[in-house]
């Protein structure tokens, strides 16, 4: 069955940790997307990737890394460098084209401990 | 850059009654793709408008969108509590960028 996964499910992270967050797809999608969401907000772009070894920047970069090595995997890594990391995270991935519909994974909910 | 303006941001109806969100940007829309996301969950694509005026009805969901492609609204008739949660709105910004998410409208159905 076709989808995106993303791993773990839940994470929890000490003061000065980078922890990396899994996104894989089956899809065959050419682009890939992260968000970051917080409680009651909408949906802000972190990164996103339309092809194997490229990506941009989105809306709130600063304190995150990824990248594209293969097509079905958009890891995003969040640094120490981002200072309130708290927040649900989504992965979502479509045909790569202006105006397509985007599916998402399940999510992973980051905390600080 | 883009944005797409979107009201209410919460809405309380007894089960039942109707719902409406709206979904507004200061520029011409290309399209408009709506998402529902229940509590603790993902969103999930319900449907896409492309041309102007353009209504589309997915059971008790009414989609419309505007004559001017500037404005967009979602209309529930008679909720139920499945239809709980947040409904987004999102367009492409201009050039081959990626979707802009209206900040949803939380949807609570009281039994």
């Amino acid at each position: 069955d076709g989808g995106i996964t993303q791993s773990p499910k839940y994470l929890f992270r000490k003061e000065g940790q980078n922890v990396t967050l899994s996104c894989e797809q089956n899809l065959n999608h050419d682009a890939m997307y992260w968000y970051r969401q917080d409680p009651g907000q909408g949906l802000r772009l972190i990164y996103y990737s339309q092809i194997v070894n490229d990506f941009q920047k989105g809306d709130i970069a600063e304190g995150y890394s990824v990248s594209r090595e293969k097509k079905e995997s958009f890891p995003l890594t969040v640094t120490s460098a981002q200072k309130n990391p708290t927040a649900f995270y989504l992965c979502a991935s479509n045909g790569g084209q202006v105006g397509q519909p985007q599916h998402f994974g399940d999510g992973t909910r980051l905390s600080i401990l | 850059g883009q944005q797409v303006m979107q009201i209410p941001q919460y809405q309380h109806v007894q089960e039942g009654e109707d719902f409406t969100t709206y979904c507004n940007s200061s520029t011409t829309l290309s399209n408009i793709q709506w998402y529902k996301q229940r509590p603790g969950g993902h969103p999930v694509f319900l449907i896409q408008l492309v041309k102007s005026g353009e209504v589309k009805k997915q059971k008790r969901l009414t989609f419309q969108f505007g004559e001017a492609k500037k404005n967009s609204s979602l209309h529930i008739t008679a909720t139920q509590t499945t239809d709980v949660g947040t409904y987004f709105c999102a367009a492409p910004n201009s050039g081959n960028t990626p979707l802009v998410f209206g900040k949803g409208t939380r949807l609570s159905v009281i039994a």
